[in-house]
C-alpha cells in the first residue's frame, strides 16, 4: 500500500480557498487516491476520488499531476463547518481492500 | 447512498467485563467490513478485516483472543472486546467498501462507538 504523508495542520480563514496536498511518491498503477473527512467523534466521510488529472464535485475539487506521485485536494470558500481532520489515502480500492490511514491534515477554519 | 450504522455510540463499563459493537450495512450488502480504532488526536488504526462466513483477519498486534469479530451475514458485523480493561477505551469505527463514481470502490464509516472501561 502506497505511504501517504500530508501536512499535520492547516489554519485558513473564513471565505479563503484551501488546498491540502497530499505525498505519495510509491503510488501504483491501479491505484486510487481517495479523500476521507473526519469531525471530532465520528467516523470519516468520503469527499472525493479520482485516479488523474483533474475531479470536482459539488464540495471539492481533487488535482492530480501527470506522475499521480501527489495529489491536492481543494476546498473552495471554506467556512467555519470545514473544520475537520482531512485524510489522503491511496489503494486498489478494488474488491475488498484494506486500507490503513496516515495521520490526517487537521485543517482550522478561523472566523 | 450507503449507509453503515454502528451500535452503541457510547458505552461505558466495569473493568472485566465484555462489549459488543454491532456494525450493519443498511442498504448494500458487505462481504467484508474493516474494524478500525482511533484515540484522541489519533489517526485510525486498522485493527481487523472481518469476513462473512469465515475468520477474520487481524493487524500485527491486535489480539485476536481480545477482539472477537464475527461476520455471521452479509449486513452484520460484531466486535466483542472481552475483558475490557481501561487501555481499551477508544474509539471504534466500522467501514464497508461500495461503489465510488470513480470506478473504484470508497470506505463508507459508521459514526463510531466510544468505549469507556472504568
Amino acid at each position: 500500500l502506497a505511504k501517504t504523508t500530508q501536512p499535520i495542520s492547516m489554519d485558513s480563514y473564513e471565505g479563503q480557498e484551501v488546498n491540502i496536498t497530499c505525498s505519495h511518491n510509491n503510488i501504483a498503477t491501479n491505484d486510487y487516491i481517495t479523500w476521507y473527512q473526519q469531525f471530532p467523534s465520528q467516523g470519516p466521510r468520503f469527499i472525493i476520488q479520482g485516479y488523474k488529472t483533474k475531479v470536482t464535485n459539488e464540495v471539492a475539487s481533487l488535482f492530480i499531476p501527470a506522475d499521480r506521485k501527489s495529489s491536492t485536494l481543494s476546498l473552495p470558500r471554506v467556512s467555519l463547518s470545514d473544520t475537520a481532520v482531512y485524510y489522503c489515502l491511496v489503494g486498489p480500492h478494488f474488491g475488498n481492500e484494506k486500507l490503513t490511514f496516515g495521520t490526517g491534515t487537521r485543517l482550522t477554519i478561523i472566523p | 447512498g450507503a449507509v453503515v450504522s454502528q451500535h452503541p455510540s457510547r458505552v461505558i463499563c466495569k473493568s472485566g467485563t465484555s462489549v459488543k459493537i454491532e456494525c450493519r450495512s443498511l442498504d448494500f450488502q458487505a462481504t467484508t467490513m474493516f474494524w478500525y480504532r482511533q484515540f484522541p488526536k489519533q489517526s485510525l488504526m486498522l485493527m481487523a478485516t472481518s469476513n462473512e462466513g469465515s475468520k477474520a483477519t487481524y493487524e500485527q498486534g491486535v489480539e485476536k483472543d481480545k477482539f472477537l469479530i464475527n461476520h455471521a451475514s452479509l449486513t452484520l458485523s460484531t466486535l466483542t472486546v472481552t475483558s475490557a480493561h481501561p487501555e481499551d477505551s477508544s474509539f471504534y469505527i466500522c467501514s464497508a467498501s461500495t461503489g465510488g463514481a470513480a470506478g473504484a470502490n470508497v470506505l463508507t464509516f459508521g459514526a463510531g462507538s466510544r468505549l469507556t472501561v472504568l
